[in-house]
Order: C-alpha cells, then sequence, then structure tokens
C-alpha cells in the first residue's frame, strides 16, 4: 500500500513554455502532499505543501506565481512550472500523507519517483 | 526549530561488512524520525521510522536504527552490506505533533553508500 506516482517521469521543454507534473496517491486518500525540489547531488527542498481544496503554502523564496500548484481531489495534486527557464532544471519529487482513522495525520510520507524536467 | 546532521557526505564499505550511517538530531521534544534511501533518478523510499515506540526500529532490507534520546541519535546500520544497498540515504526529522506546519520533514544533506565487491 501507500503507492504515488507522477507523471510525466522526465520532461524536455523550451524556454518560455510551461510544464505541469502529476502527483498521484494510487491507493489511499491524500489529504496533505508536498512538492520537493533536489539539485543534483543534494538533499530535498520543500517547496510547498498542498491540502485538498486549500491554496497551498510555499516556503520562504519559492514564487507562487512561477510555481503553481493545484490539489483538486484526494489523489491528486499538480505542479505547473510556468515560464520555464533553464535554471527551472531540476528533479522535482512530490510525497503525500493522509489521515489514520480516527483523522490524525499519519506521520511518514511517501514518495513518488520523480520528474526530471530539463528547460532548454 | 528541528535540524538533522548527517555525517559523512559519502561512506565507502566492503561488501559484507556493516554498514553504519550516522544521523544526529535536534529538536526541542522528542521527534519523529525517518530513514529514507534513494536509487539514482527515483524518488525516496521508505526505509525505518521511529515514532516513539521500541528504541531499536527494524526496517526493510536488513536495516535497522536505534533511537538515543541521550546522543540525540538515529544511526542506520545494516551488519552486512549488499551491493544493492549503494544508494543516498536521507534522515529526516519531524515534530510528533500534528499542528500547524508541525508535519513537515526537515531533511539531512544526504549520505552516498557505495559498496566495494
Amino acid at each position: 500500500g501507500a503507492v504515488v506516482s507522477q507523471h510525466p517521469s522526465r520532461v524536455i521543454c523550451k524556454s518560455g513554455t510551461s510544464v505541469k507534473i502529476e502527483c498521484r496517491s494510487l491507493d489511499f486518500q491524500a489529504t496533505t502532499m508536498f512538492w520537493y525540489r533536489q539539485f543534483p547531488k543534494q538533499s530535498l527542498m520543500l517547496m510547498a505543501t498542498s491540502n485538498e481544496g486549500s491554496k497551498a503554502t510555499y516556503e520562504q523564496g519559492v514564487e507562487k506565481d512561477k510555481f503553481l500548484i493545484n490539489h483538486a481531489s484526494l489523489t491528486l495534486s499538480t505542479l505547473t512550472v510556468t515560464s520555464a527557464h533553464p535554471e527551472d532544471s531540476s528533479f522535482y519529487i512530490c510525497s503525500a500523507t493522509g489521515p489514520l482513522a480516527g483523522g490524525v495525520l499519519q506521520e511518514t510520507q511517501y514518495f513518488g519517483p520523480g520528474t526530471r524536467l530539463l528547460v532548454l | 526549530a528541528q535540524s538533522v546532521t548527517q555525517l559523512g557526505s559519502h561512506v565507502s564499505v566492503s561488501e559484507g561488512a556493516l554498514v553504519l550511517l550516522r544521523c544526529n538530531y535536534s529538536s526541542s521534544v522528542p521527534p519523529y524520525l525517518f530513514w529514507y534511501v534513494q536509487y539514482p533518478n527515483q524518488g525516496l523510499q521508505l526505509l525505518l521510522k521511529y515514532t516513539s515506540a521500541a528504541t531499536l526500529v527494524k526496517g526493510i532490507n536488513g536495516f535497522e536504527a536505534e533511537f538515543k534520546k541521550s546522543e540525540t541519535s538515529f544511526h542506520l546500520t545494516k551488519p552486512s552490506a549488499h551491493m544493492s544497498d549503494a544508494a543516498e540515504y536521507f534522515c529526516a526529522v519531524r515534530s510528533p505533533d500534528s499542528g500547524g506546519s508541525n508535519y513537515k520533514l526537515t531533511f539531512g544533506k544526504g549520505t552516498l553508500l557505495t559498496v566495494n565487491p
């Protein structure tokens, strides 16, 4: 159980275009999803937290107008990189968590396989 | 504020040797602690977690970790390394309180494990 998928696994786009990345929880209801960015040989940097049906909460320094996050259902969150530029090239990883019985948020985040974005 | 320090960005062991990856944390309350493994070009897979139950936690692939409050440590060990263990390992911490933004994970910088034949 607790499987998270991401699509696409890798994408190459031209500078100035927008790219949408999907994150899905396959076998549980993900009330909260997280989006991370990872640079080569570095740790994960949290970009934003999204709760289903609410606006995402962005970390300091992350441009909310550039990285649009939508979490419209309990199984799907999307990250759209708008007007992508080469400096946006990175590995983007989502994670998800959901409630245990009784509504308490479980302690574990389950991660997707990541999306490699290359902007030319 | 919470923080995680992983001592050694790169650990190299021989196949069959003991694996020891170090993680120290800083937290104002006993935290939840996690070890994740990342293979090249993949996401993170949960190895094991400590959530205030038994201090010695067993995970997948023969890994285990021991929570030591006095040392603020949560080191990851495996008695005998296998070639397939070569990967990046991340230690992470979060507050046990689920309110507000306490569910956020704080990651260490990672330790790359290489296993030599």
